[in-house]
């Protein structure tokens, strides 16, 4: 069975833009969830979408967004993007959430200059 | 709001055993992991343990959990060098995705 995969694995962005990352759960999970990871702040959650519905969200502003499709796909989008934006970008999915074991994919590290 | 406190380094020789510890504040979760991290590479689920459990043993992985003190272990028996990692631990309740985790701890493999 194919794990979790993140596309794309880097990107390097100037400060305004916005930048969309897409996470493909492993097949038959309904959750994904979306963490940020930063030297300073650690693993931070941001939110986590739940057939296609957003379940729970973090403490991050507006600019953060997301959304899940029907195949469970699920993509982050940041706009106008800030140099504290630059993390590694993990997801995880799950079957149910919580229930059962939590997978992260790779990351996609994202570099704001 | 919850607090998932763990040590930052820990340095080991190759072939003794590696205590990995964690506190928390909030009693309420239902699910406590484990975590790895190599450099460069996204997060390994290594075990987990429910919040009605003492103790999860899984071949070389010890978890112990203290719930009067609020203390989780990680015990990794015979370490090896490619042991050496950076261990999370992380909680989450309900049946939403939201785990907290710990700043995790710098694990050392000393040949």
């Amino acid at each position: 069975k194919a794990g979790v995969t993140q596309t794309p694995r880097y990107l390097i962005k100037t400060r305004g833009q916005q930048v969309t990352l897409s996470c493909s759960p492993i097949s038959g999970h309904r959750s994904v969830s979306w963490y940020q990871q930063t030297p300073g702040q650690g693993l931070q959650f941001l939110f986590e979408y739940f057939s296609e519905t957003q379940r729970n969200k973090g403490n991050f502003p507006g600019r953060f967004s997301g959304r899940q499709f029907s195949n469970s796909r699920s993509e982050m989008n940041v706009s106008t993007l800030e140099l504290g934006d630059s993390a590694l970008y993990l997801c995880a999915s799950s079957l149910q959430g919580l229930s059962s074991e939590q997978y992260f994919g790779p990351g996609t590290r994202l570099t704001v200059t | 709001g919850e607090d998932v406190e763990q040590s930052l380094f820990l340095s080991v020789r190759e072939g003794d055993s590696s205590v990995i510890n964690c506190t928390y504040t909030d009693s309420s979760s239902t699910y406590l992991y484990w975590y790895k991290q190599e450099p460069g590479a996204g997060l390994q689920l290594l075990t987990y343990i429910f919040s009605n459990m003492d103790m999860k043993q899984d071949q070389r992985l010890t978890v112990l959990l203290n719930k009067k003190d609020k203390h989780l272990s990680l015990r990794i028996a015979d370490t090896q060098t490619g042991d050496s990692a950076i261990y999370f631990c992380a909680l989450g309740s309900g049946n939403t995705g939201k785990l907290i985790f710990g700043q995790g701890t710098t694990l050392q493999v000393k040949p």
